[in-house]
């Protein structure tokens, strides 16, 4: 079993939509996560970080997170053309490593 | 004013040879790692160090020798290399290694083995 697992899509959404992004993880021990975007041939960067169950806002994100069934979920509302990019989903896991999951690629339709 | 840089951003070599990628940071944080991102998009950590000072070592080729002179600067040697270390580097820093804070990554090296 993978430590963080995606799937990898891509994940095709239109213009104005939600798109729904999920990542389960296997650490039970795992205390934070943290969603990153990556555009084709740049670097990873964070959009969101959540510690707590429930849901966390900020903008047009909204991080889920349910420790009980290993699961984060970001969810973008009234997505653009510019949110298309590849989204990370990484755990703090196994002694303070952050582990990454391969990656959801996401795709907004204009 | 880049906060965690890495040179060279290219780097294109024969199997055999033996190089370097360095990384600079100046955002005064105490960690640094290197990751590496195969053709799969799959960001894997490599090393962590905290203040100059070894922390995590993955299972990775001892072909591959980080160094830490300071806090502030993290490089990563590769002898012999392979065709298999093609990949995109990407060396990233944090306040610390608690886990509980983000990571900023510089703009990766591609290194391409021919």
């Amino acid at each position: 079993q993978k430590e963080v697992e995606q799937n990898s899509g891509p994940l095709s959404v239109p213009e104005g939509a939600i798109a729904s992004l999920n990542c389960t993880y296997s650490d039970r021990g795992s205390q934070s996560f943290f969603w990153y975007r990556q555009y084709s041939g740049k670097s990873p960067e964070l959009i969101m970080f959540i510690y707590s169950n429930g849901d966390k806002e900020d903008g047009r994100f909204t991080a889920q997170l349910n420790k009980a069934s290993q699961y984060v979920s970001l969810l973008i509302r009234d997505s653009q053309p510019s949110d298309s990019a590849t989204y990370l989903c990484a755990v703090n896991s196994y002694g303070n490593k952050l582990v990454f999951g391969a990656g959801t690629i996401l795709r907004v339709k204009s | 004013d880049t906060a965690v840089s890495q040179t060279p951003k290219y780097l294109v070599t024969q199997m055999g040879n033996d190089k370097s990628i360095k990384c600079e940071q100046n955002l005064g944080h105490d960690t640094m790692y290197w990751y590496k991102q195969d053709s799969k998009k799959f960001l894997k950590i490599m090393f962590s160090y905290n203040n100059k000072e070894l922390i995590i070592n993955e299972t990775v080729p001892n072909r591959f020798s980080p160094k830490s002179p300071d806090k502030a600067h993290l490089n990563l040697h590769i002898n012999s290399l392979e065709l298999g270390d093609s990949a995109v580097y990407f060396c990233a820093s944090s306040q610390d290694y608690s886990g509980w804070v983000e990571a900023f990554f510089g703009q990766g090296t591609r290194l391409t083995v021919v």
